[in-house]
Parts: structure tokens; sequence; C-alpha cells
């Protein structure tokens, strides 16, 4: 079964740190998740991605297949950063039905200090 | 801007009651899918479409259905609420299925079945 796993589960830092959310799986993926959840509740999706790096403006998400590890990372963090933010993947195992090929981690509540 | 939205936003219920939760997409994607959020776990897939007359059932279906009569709409019923089912739910879609395409979510619908 696949195994998700995120850390640290709360992370509480002051603006302008540098921030590192970690993700690890324990099956082969075809393709990882970053997702946001803000307070209030409404998801966004930051990134998808199965090699390599991707950036978009501050973020920045990594995976390592090799090791089954990915990192969320945040430079420059602002309050407006807070949120869970949520790892999931795809395994390559997937064969359909059941699950639609996605396993979710519990994700890691973020808070960032003025 | 299209858009995915659920309604309706928060809703009290007793138990044995007839529940329906309506979640509305304007990407015009053929794949969609609802979750469930609950404290100490991940999001759970409930059920899935992958086009208008297919639905397929995810890893916590049972007290769940859901109908696709057209592409736009996915309606998730609680046939018979139970407290069990007190949750966040979440409506996605996606333009590709099985977890290789970038998710959009509703802003989700808290239900309390008391």
């Amino acid at each position: 079964k696949n195994e998700v796993e995120q850390s640290p589960q709360n992370l509480t830092a002051q603006e302008g740190e540098f921030i590192t959310i970690n993700c690890s799986y324990s099956v082969g993926i075809s393709a990882l998740h970053w997702l946001q959840q803000h307070p209030g509740g409404g998801i966004v999706s930051l990134f998808m991605l199965s090699s390599g790096k991707k950036k978009h403006g501050r973020l920045i998400a990594t995976i390592n297949i090799q090791e089954k590890h990915s990192s969320l990372h945040i430079t420059a963090s602002h309050p407006r950063d807070s949120a869970v933010y949520i790892c999931a993947v795809r395994s390559t195992s997937y064969s359909g039905g059941g699950a639609d090929g996605l396993t979710f981690g519990k994700g890691t509540h973020l808070i960032i200090q003025p | 801007d299209a858009e995915i939205t659920q309604s309706p936003r928060h809703k009290i219920t007793e138990t044995g009651r007839q529940v329906t939760l309506a979640c509305h997409q304007t990407w015009n994607h053929n794949n969609m899918f609802w979750y469930r959020q609950d404290l100490g776990h991940g999001l759970r897939l409930i059920h899935y479409s992958y086009g208008v007359q297919d639905t397929n059932k995810g890893e916590v279906s049972d007290g769940y259905s859901v109908s696709r009569s057209n592409t736009e709409d996915l309606p998730l019923t609680l046939e018979s609420a139970a407290s069990s089912q007190t949750s966040v739910y979440f409506c996605a879609s996606s333009e590709r299925g099985a977890g290789t395409g970038e998710l959009f979510f509703g802003e989700g619908s808290r239900l309390t079945v008391l």
C-alpha cells in the first residue's frame, strides 16, 4: 500500500524565513502534486511534477525519484503563505478503479508570523 | 473565468435524511471527483467520473452516490445521512484523469449530521 508521509506536521516561522516542507512516499510514482489549502478551506493546486524542479514565484518544488522524496520550499516567507500544504502522489502501480490513482498526505500546517 | 462551485457551503441535517451536495464546473473537464476531508486523514476519494454517464466508486463510497448527466455537474447524494458522514466535502475536476492532470477544487461544503 502506498503511504505518503509529510513532515513536519506543524511549522511556525517568522516572516522572511526560508521554509521547507517534505513529502516521502513508499512506492514508485509517475506524478506528485503539491496543493495549498488556506484557512476557510479552498484548495489550490501549486505544482504537479514527475522529475527535477519547478518554480513559481517564491515557491519551489523539487523531487528525487530515486529517494522517493519531494520538498516544497518557500523563499522570503510572508504571513499570507500561512496555509496547509498537501502532497499527493500517483502510483505507477495504479491499475484502475477505486482510487483514481492519487494518495494524499495529511498535510503540513504552516503559520508565518509577522 | 472558468470555475468550480459547490453548494451549499454549510449544511446541518439530521440522521437518516437524504442530502445532496451540488458541484458545477465550467472548465468543460470530463473528469470530476468528490473527496471528503477529516482530521487525521488525507483527502479521501468518495466517487469519481470520467465523463457523462460514467461513475466509479472511490475508497470511501459506502453511503454515497453520484450521477453524471452532463459534463458540468456531479451531485453527491447521501441516501441516509449518518453522523460518521459529518465532514468537509470537496469537489474537484481535471482535464486528465488518474492523477496525471492538475486538479481544480471547489471551496468545500461543510456537512454536519446530528
